[in-house]
């Protein structure tokens, strides 16, 4: 059964860090390109970033290119988002998903999220 | 403001038929990039709903259609249910190298 389970979300104050990780499993991680989508409280789907599944391509979301990066460990299954300098409209739910077909791709798989909230 | 444009809301009695536009332009979805559709259940991640224009997930019924035409995509479903009550949204990407969902419509079954 495929998975994928994020952690790391939390409160955080503006300006600040934090690392999201998704924990793959129940198929082969490193064959897939990976995706982040984030959903503001009360608002839609923002996607954010997408991974290959060998990190050769990586792509950003014009409102958090330069502050958000995106990486995988295949030998660890795990994709992960660092971020930096928050702001408070960064505040949402953070999904990560598994792409089907590379870039133009389809996220077939969903992990449940992970509410990041950027506030003093 | 989302570059691909949805519906806010659309609502229907239990058996009828609605449709759910997403309309692009031609960096977008007239390029000929393909469209993708995921429902929503409240409080729940978002589920594939129709990959590539049009086709079905196994597993999700045949109720559920999607096309697209010029710089615009639709999604039908008939049979309307009162499960079927959700937010749905639209994907698809752009020639600079962007994903873009559509704002997301909420579907009332009456």
């Amino acid at each position: 059964e495929v998975q994928l389970v994020e952690s790391g979300g939390g409160l955080v104050q503006p300006g600040g860090s934090l690392r999201l990780s998704c924990a793959a499993s129940g198929f082969i991680f490193s064959s897939y390109s990976m995706n982040w989508v984030r959903q503001a409280p009360g608002e839609g789907l923002e996607w954010v970033a997408y991974i290959s599944s060998g990190s050769s391509s990586i792509y950003y979301a014009d409102s958090v290119k330069g502050r958000f990066t995106i990486s995988r460990d295949n030998a660890e299954n795990s994709l992960y988002l660092q971020m930096s300098s928050l702001r408070g409209d960064d505040t949402a739910v953070y999904y990560c998903a598994r792409d089907r077909g590379g870039w133009t791709g389809y996220n077939d798989y969903w992990g449940q999220g992970t509410l990041v909230t950027v506030s003093s | 403001q989302s570059v691909l444009t949805q519906p806010p809301s659309v609502s229907g009695a239990p058996g009828q038929r609605v449709t759910i536009s997403c309309t692009g332009s031609s960096s977008n979805i007239g390029a000929d990039y393909v469209v993708h559709w995921y429902q929503q259940l409240p409080g729940t991640a978002p589920k594939l709903l129709i990959y590539g224009n049009s086709n079905r997930p196994s597993g999700v019924p045949d109720r559920f259609s999607g096309s697209k035409s010029g710089t615009s995509a639709s999604l039908a479903i008939t049979g309307l249910q009162a499960e079927d009550e959700a937010d749905y949204y639209c994907q698809s990407f752009d020639t600079n190298l962007s994903a873009l969902f559509g704002g997301g419509t909420k579907l009332t079954v009456l």
